[in-house]
């Protein structure tokens, strides 16, 4: 069975830009949650899709935003992009809605913006 | 509030020597306790995870951790470290709901040969 697949593995923006990421979960995970990780905060939740709505949500601003698809396909935009955005955005897949504890991770898009 | 923490951001031994990396957790519940390894470059895989039970885990790799509730803590163990353990190694706490998750920052482990 396939593993969680996110597209593009590296990114290079400029401040002020929009980046779309794309995460494919396991084949009928129908949760997909996105992660930021950074080396000053960590892994921090960014929020949860199930069903095509959004389940659940981390504290970050309105630039972030995503989307799901009816196949489970998730995407994650950023807006007007921040130096500090910076990071490995990190998907992981659930069979469930909400369970964290049987979540699975994909290897990460790299973003840098300059 | 629930909390995750890795005191420890730094951890170099020698290969084949014993590695004990620490973990301590604030939850108001039972809760469910995970260990994640991450290589340069990749995603999170799951080592371990201890849900009710026997408190002493053991995962994959040879890693082992043991749950131990009055201290709050959820140690990440391993006999003998290999080249290829250098990672950052991810302390995790989730809610029995599963609802909930919480991620420790992480400690970076350098083996030397």
């Amino acid at each position: 069975k396939a593993g969680v697949t996110q597209t593009p593995r590296y990114l290079i923006k400029t401040r002020g830009q929009q980046v779309t990421l794309s995460c494919s979960p396991i084949s009928g995970h129908r949760s997909v949650s996105w992660y930021q990780q950074t080396p000053g905060q960590g892994l921090q939740f960014l929020f949860e899709y199930f069903s095509e709505t959004q389940r659940n949500k981390g504290n970050f601003p309105g630039r972030f935003s995503g989307r799901q698809f009816s196949n489970s396909r998730s995407e994650m935009n950023v807006s007007t992009l921040e130096l500090g955005d910076s990071a490995l955005y990190l998907c992981a897949s659930s069979w469930r809605q909400g369970d964290y504890n049987e979540q699975f991770f994909g290897p990460g898009t790299r973003l840098t913006v300059l | 509030a629930q909390s995750v923490t890795q005191p420890d951001i730094h951890i170099t031994v020698s290969e084949g020597a014993s590695l004990e990396l620490r973990c301590n957790y604030s939850y108001g519940a039972t809760p469910y306790l995970f260990w994640y390894v991450q290589s340069p470059g990749q995603g999170l895989q799951l080592l371990l995870k201890y849900f009710s039970g026997d408190t002493l885990v053991q995962g994959i790799k040879g890693f082992e951790a043991e749950f131990k509730r009055s201290q709050s803590s959820f140690n990440l163990r391993k006999p003998s470290v290999h080249w290829s353990d250098a990672a950052e190694y991810f302390c995790a706490v989730g809610a029995q709901t599963g609802n909930q998750f919480y991620f420790g920052t992480g400690t970076s482990l350098t083996v030397i040969p």
